[in-house]
C-alpha cells in the first residue's frame, strides 16, 4: 500500500501523559499536513510542512503540541501533558502540489486519541 | 461569517431520490472549491472540484454561485452507497491549505 500511513491507529492515555503520532506520506509528496477531527466536525487544520520546513501553524496548535518533519519524509506530532480536550482523530495528509489549487489532499486513516 | 458553513443534516432520502446540499463561504476572493466525501470512521476523500462553469461527474453535479457565495452538490438517483458525510472545502485565506466545513450527513434508505 503506497498511501499515507499513520501510527498508531489508536492510542488511549491518561491525562498528563505525552503521546506521539507518526505519519508516513506518499513518497513523492513534498507537502504534509496535520488536521484534527472531533465528532460531528470537519477536519481542522493544525500545521503544514513543505519538505522539512514547517510553514504554517494554526492557533489551535498550543504550546503543548509540536510537529516535526526532520528529513522531509515522515512527520511526528507530539502532544505533551495531554488533556481530555485533546481527544480526537488526528489526520495526516500529503500532496504533491498546492492543495489550495488542486484540492487534492490524500489522507491517512488517522490516529484516534482518547485521553482518560 | 465562518469561512465555510454547511447544514449538518442528516438528510434522510429514499433510494432513487435527488438531494442537494448547499455550502456558504466567506472569502469572496476564493477561486477554487471542492467537495470531499467521508464515510463513517474513514478518512475524507476528494469527490470533485467545483468550477465556475459547474462540474458534472455521473450522478453528481457541483455548482458555484459567486454572487451569493455558495456552492452546491446535487446527487441524482441516490444509491445506498452514497450514504456518507459530504464536506465542503475551500482554500484558507492564505491559500496555503484547505478549510473544511463541518459536513452534511446523507443517509440513503432502501
Amino acid at each position: 500500500d503506497t498511501g499515507v500511513s499513520q501510527d498508531p491507529r489508536h492510542k488511549i492515555t491518561k491525562r498528563g501523559q505525552n503521546v506521539t503520532f507518526r505519519c508516513d506520506p506518499i513518497s513523492e509528496h513534498n507537502r504534509l499536513y496535520w488536521y484534527r477531527q472531533t465528532l460531528g466536525q470537519g477536519p481542522e487544520f493544525l500545521t503544514y510542512f513543505q519538505n522539512e520546513a514547517q510553514l504554517e501553524k494554526s492557533r489551535l496548535l498550543s504550546d503543548r503540541f509540536s510537529a516535526e518533519r526532520p528529513k522531509g519524509s515522515f512527520s511526528t506530532l507530539e502532544i505533551q501533558r495531554t488533556e481530555q480536550g485533546d481527544s480526537a482523530m488526528y489526520l495526516c495528509a500529503s500532496s504533491l502540489r498546492s492543495s489550495s489549487h488542486t484540492g487534492e489532499l490524500f489522507f491517512g486513516e488517522g490516529s484516534r486519541l482518547t485521553v482518560l | 461569517r465562518k469561512e465555510v458553513e454547511q447544514d449538518p443534516g442528516p438528510f434522510n432520502v429514499p433510494e432513487g431520490a435527488t438531494v442537494a446540499f448547499n455550502c456558504t463561504y466567506s472569502n469572496s476572493a476564493s477561486q477554487s472549491f471542492f467537495w470531499y466525501r467521508q464515510d463513517c470512521r474513514k478518512e475524507p476523500k476528494l469527490l470533485m472540484s467545483v468550477y465556475s462553469s459547474g462540474n458534472e461527474d455521473g450522478r453528481f453535479t457541483a455548482q458555484l454561485n459567486r454572487a451569493s457565495q455558495y456552492i452546491s452538490l446535487l446527487i441524482r438517483d441516490s444509491k445506498l452507497s452514497d450514504s456518507a458525510t459530504y464536506l465542503c472545502v475551500v482554500p484558507n485565506s492564505g491559500y496555503s491549505t484547505l478549510t473544511f466545513g463541518k459536513g452534511t450527513m446523507l443517509l440513503v434508505s432502501p
